[in-house]
């Protein structure tokens, strides 16, 4: 099991909002990064700490972090924003990377 | 434009070895770690290790450390992932990709992997 757990599986209705959330103990000490993976294709890149968002995401796309928790949120979600979503970030030690489990998100 | 690009499918058999390759453009290749992610079928992404290819720094996980090799040849500019003896659970997609412990911004396009008999 993942040292940082996400839900299985979130939906949302389109142009709604819709928060994703990851959690674990390290996220007390270390940033997360998050991507989207959507089928067949290879994970993007879409956030990392607070808010900082790599070039061509939208910023309808932004990120929080409070204690072991940090989340993803999606305002006004599109159809396109249909993926999983993977955290990551450094395990309890610090010295190793971890990735959460996913969160399949379905735009209905 | 920063572009990673892998090595082709590989279809093997138990106990063979392997090598795949990744191969980065578009960027200063020795200054950015590179990182190894295993994607099983149907499941999650998996952190394998890590490479400096300026230095060959290289960071394992606990959970791939003494099953594979990571190293890479920065004159190439071109990056590895190594199997001394193949496994059916070894089945996976494996991705590169450029970045840090921290945040991985670009990736390969993947690597299939199919180990069977």
């Amino acid at each position: 099991s993942s040292e940082l757990t996400q839900d299985p599986a979130v939906s949302v209705a389109l142009g709604q909002t819709v928060r994703i959330t990851c959690q674990g103990d390290s996220l007390r000490r270390y940033n997360v990064s998050w991507y989207l993976q959507k089928p067949g294709q290879a994970p993007v890149f879409v956030m990392y700490g607070e808010n900082i968002r790599p070039s061509g995401i939208p910023d309808r796309v932004s990120g929080s972090s409070s204690g072991n928790t940090a989340s993803l949120t999606i305002t006004g979600a599109q159809a396109e924003d249909e993926a999983d979503y993977y955290c990551k970030s450094r395990d309890s030690s610090g010295n190793h990377v971890v990735f959460g489990g996913g969160t399949k998100l379905t735009v209905l | 434009e920063v572009q990673l690009v892998q090595s082709g499918a590989e279809v093997k058999k138990p106990g063979e070895s392997l090598k795949i390759s990744c191969k980065g453009s578009g960027y200063n290749f020795p200054k950015y770690w590179i990182g190894w992610v295993r994607q099983m079928p149907g499941k999650g992404l998996e952190w394998m290790g890590i490479v400096y290819p300026d230095d060959s720094d290289t960071r394992y996980s606990p959970s791939f450390r003494g099953q594979v090799t990571i190293s890479a040849d920065k004159t190439i500019n071109t990056a590895y992932l190594q199997w001394n003896s193949l496994k059916a659970s070894d089945t996976a997609i494996y991705y590169c990709a450029r970045g840090s412990l921290s945040q991985l911004d670009y990736w390969g396009q993947g690597t299939l992997v199919t180990v069977s008999s």
